[in-house]
């Protein structure tokens, strides 16, 4: 997607290990967000960002950490991947006004 | 808190009309919005409306707003099959601009 890049695209690891996923825009938009994709449970939202080292929880947030060092990176952090984490990863970034949300194109992450 | 909600699924014959609908709570909703989510992909922004207009048409989608029943509606005209996909509703639900988002409706298009 124009703009936002994720890596990678797809991640296999085992139980028990960290795993971070990276999220680059080079729009210089202000907020970011990790949500996490699962069948039945639609789009969740993880953590999010709105300034550089300025995050917050969403409302999935234990078993992942987040940091914002640049505008343009946000890196989502699995401590201690579990088999729960399986998921499709999405970053989001926004600006201010209507234009909402722009995607990326999603990281696979199995836990095995 | 808020909760943005919508069907889970629905098939339509190709060269019909689809009509999504959803339904949300939060009142002070400033704008509503329509993305699109074809398989492997992200979500891509289709369309979206102001709180205080009733529709918007944009070539074959057509949005109305309900707001006294909070209810969202995007109908696709002369559906194709590069329509399905799965539609998310969502609502801008705080000032700066986090959006909370519907489950998602799955579309099939049926030659």
């Amino acid at each position: 997607d124009a703009g936002i890049t994720q890596s990678p695209r797809h991640k296999v690891t085992e139980t028990g290990t960290p795993v971070t996923l990276r999220c680059h825009q080079t729009e210089n938009h202000r907020y970011m967000y990790w949500y996490r994709q699962d069948p039945g449970h639609g789009l969740r939202l993880i953590h999010y960002s709105y300034g550089v080292k300025d995050t917050d929880k969403g409302e999935v947030s234990d078993g992942y950490s987040v940091s914002r060092s640049k505008t343009e990176d946000f890196l989502l952090t699995l401590e201690s991947a579990t088999s729960s984490q399986t998921s499709v990863y999405f970053c989001a970034i926004s600006g201010e006004g209507p234009n909402g949300y722009t995607f990326g194109s999603g990281t696979r992450l199995t836990v095995v | 808190g808020e909760d943005v909600e919508q069907s889970l699924f629905l098939s339509v014959r190709e060269g019909d009309s689809s009509v999504i609908n959803c339904t949300y709570t939060d009142s002070s909703s400033t704008y509503l919005y329509w993305y699109k989510q074809e398989p492997g992909a992200g979500l891509q922004l289709l369309t979206y409306i102001f709180s205080n207009m009733d529709m918007k048409q944009d070539q074959r989608l057509t949005v109305l707003l309900n707001k006294k029943d909070k209810h969202l509606s995007l109908r696709i005209a002369d559906t194709q099959t590069g329509d399905s996909a799965i539609y998310f509703c969502a609502e801008k639900a705080d000032s700066w601009g986090k959006l909370q988002f519907g489950a998602g409706t799955q579309v099939v298009v049926t030659p």
